[in-house]
């Protein structure tokens, strides 16, 4: 199946801002999210953006898509030690179903 | 409004066993989903239902199945119970409306972890 690929580990300081990396495989991606898990908890839905918009901001989170390259950044501004967690990126085409297909996971943690 | 309950959250069963677990989406939410999340494969994609039909399947073993009922609940079943079908099993509902607009804004339940012994 297509790939989508995340570096497993991002640890910053408090105050700082985050960037996490994804790239995927699949041209026919239309939908592309970021979910938050923490520990023994399920997903939380942090945003989302369609593959004909290259940048999407949310409060402190900002999504940047570089369609050609098939690349997908999450920047948390700001970032907090309750935003120490795991990030799965995920794409979607919607031609059959909205299924997602996960990345690996990143996981970030904030140090004070 | 309430958010995507599944029951039970935990669960241990005997290898050859089998297993169902509940999901009940959010209000209005007429489309379920069903992914597999383990250490080793990471999350992966089991079945999508909508209107208590089947829309989409991944690639899993017919031991798994699911059904959807009228008010949009879904129960997931797995048969003869193997040591590696321990995971977290998740549910995530979308779609609202008699069309199911926004079936791609899906929303995650806290999942049920399963022990295969």
């Amino acid at each position: 199946g297509e790939d989508v690929e995340q570096s497993l580990f991002l640890s910053v300081r408090e105050g700082d801002s985050s960037v996490i990396n994804c790239t995927y495989t699949d041209s026919s991606s239309t939908y592309l999210y970021w979910y938050k898990q923490e520990p023994g908890a399920g997903l939380q839905l942090l945003t989302y953006i369609f593959s004909n918009m290259d940048m999407k901001q949310d409060q402190r989170l900002t999504v940047l898509l570089n369609k050609k390259d098939k690349h997908l950044s999450l920047r948390i501004a700001d970032t907090q030690t309750g935003d120490s967690a795991i990030y799965f990126c995920a794409e979607s085409s919607g031609h059959s179903g909205y299924a997602l297909n996960f990345g690996k996971g990143t996981s970030l943690l904030v140090t004070p | 409004k309430a958010g995507v309950t599944q029951t039970p959250r935990y669960l241990i069963k005997t290898r050859g066993q089998q297993v169902t677990l509940s999901c009940s989406p959010i209000s209005g939410h007429r489309s379920v989903s069903w992914y597999q999340q383990t250490p080793g494969q990471g999350l992966q994609f089991l079945f999508e239902y909508f209107s208590e039909t089947q829309r989409n399947k991944g690639n899993f073993p017919g031991r798994f199945s699911g059904r959807q009922f009228s008010n949009s609940r879904s129960e997931m079943n797995v048969s003869t119970l193997e040591l590696g079908d321990s995971a977290l099993y998740l549910c995530a509902s979308s779609g609202t409306g008699t069309g199911a607009t926004r079936r791609y804004e899906q929303y995650f339940g806290p999942g049920t972890r399963l022990t295969v012994t």
